[in-house]
């Protein structure tokens, strides 16, 4: 099964700047999803990321927001742009098994 | 209405006890479907894999599944402090995979 490492794994930010969360798998995998989780909620899918094409955002989000990168099978990351206080959550990473899904450790991220 | 509803809890029950966890939801298509354990600070680990309708055990976990009343549950036996986390559903049709919200659980010795 594949092993994803995702960092940071925490971070406080400022206000108006960005964070880039990457995640790394231990095996190529064609599509990575990004996902929110706030307190009480369930995971919110992101963006779906392909390796060679554009990433393709769930409603309510956009590139602008939370562009996304691929350059490989096994690498991608998300940035956190403008960041105000109500983006302050969980971010996952995760990769589909063929049975489910298995996800990074998430980024804790406070804006303040 | 949502797609995927869950008690979010919190639920204590003593060690030993037999837990029940359960998610409905609305999406007939949904064929897969899943339980994901989430310790805190860590990221949701896949617990148990279901396809369609029946029961699956694996040690004291059970999931089944009831796809006529749209109705899914996890069964915990002799249930142990280190069960103690969020546990989520989740459910897919073919990619797309929605979730619970989580239903936090605290095994207490």
């Amino acid at each position: 099964s594949a092993v994803i490492s995702q960092k940071p794994s925490r971070d406080i930010c400022q206000r108006g700047t960005s964070l880039t969360i990457q995640c790394q798998v231990d095996s190529q995998v064609t599509m990575m999803f990004w996902y929110r989780q706030q307190p009480g909620q369930s995971l919110t899918l992101i963006a779906t990321a392909n390796q060679g094409s554009e990433a393709t955002y769930e409603s309510g989000f956009v590139i602008d927001k939370f562009p996304i990168s691929r350059p490989n099978l096994t690498f991608s990351t998300l940035t956190v742009s403008n960041m105000s206080p109500e983006d302050s959550s969980i971010y996952l990473c995760s990769v589909d098994r063929g049975y489910g899904y298995t996800f990074g450790s998430g980024t804790r991220l406070t804006v303040v | 209405q949502k797609e995927v509803e869950q008690d979010p809890g919190p639920l204590s029950v003593p060690e030993g006890a037999i837990v029940s966890l359960n998610c409905t939801y609305s999406n007939s298509a949904f064929q897969y479907f899943m339980w994901y354990r989430q310790y805190s600070r860590k990221g949701p680990e896949l617990l148990m894999y279901t396809y369609s309708s029946g029961n699956k055990e694996d040690g004291r976990f059970t999931a089944q599944v009831d796809k006529s009343s749209k109705y899914i549950s996890l069964f915990i036996r002799d249930s142990q402090p280190s069960d103690s986390a969020t546990y989520l559903c989740a459910m897919s049709a073919q990619i797309d995979m929605r979730f619970g919200a989580g239903t936090r659980l605290t095994v207490k010795p």
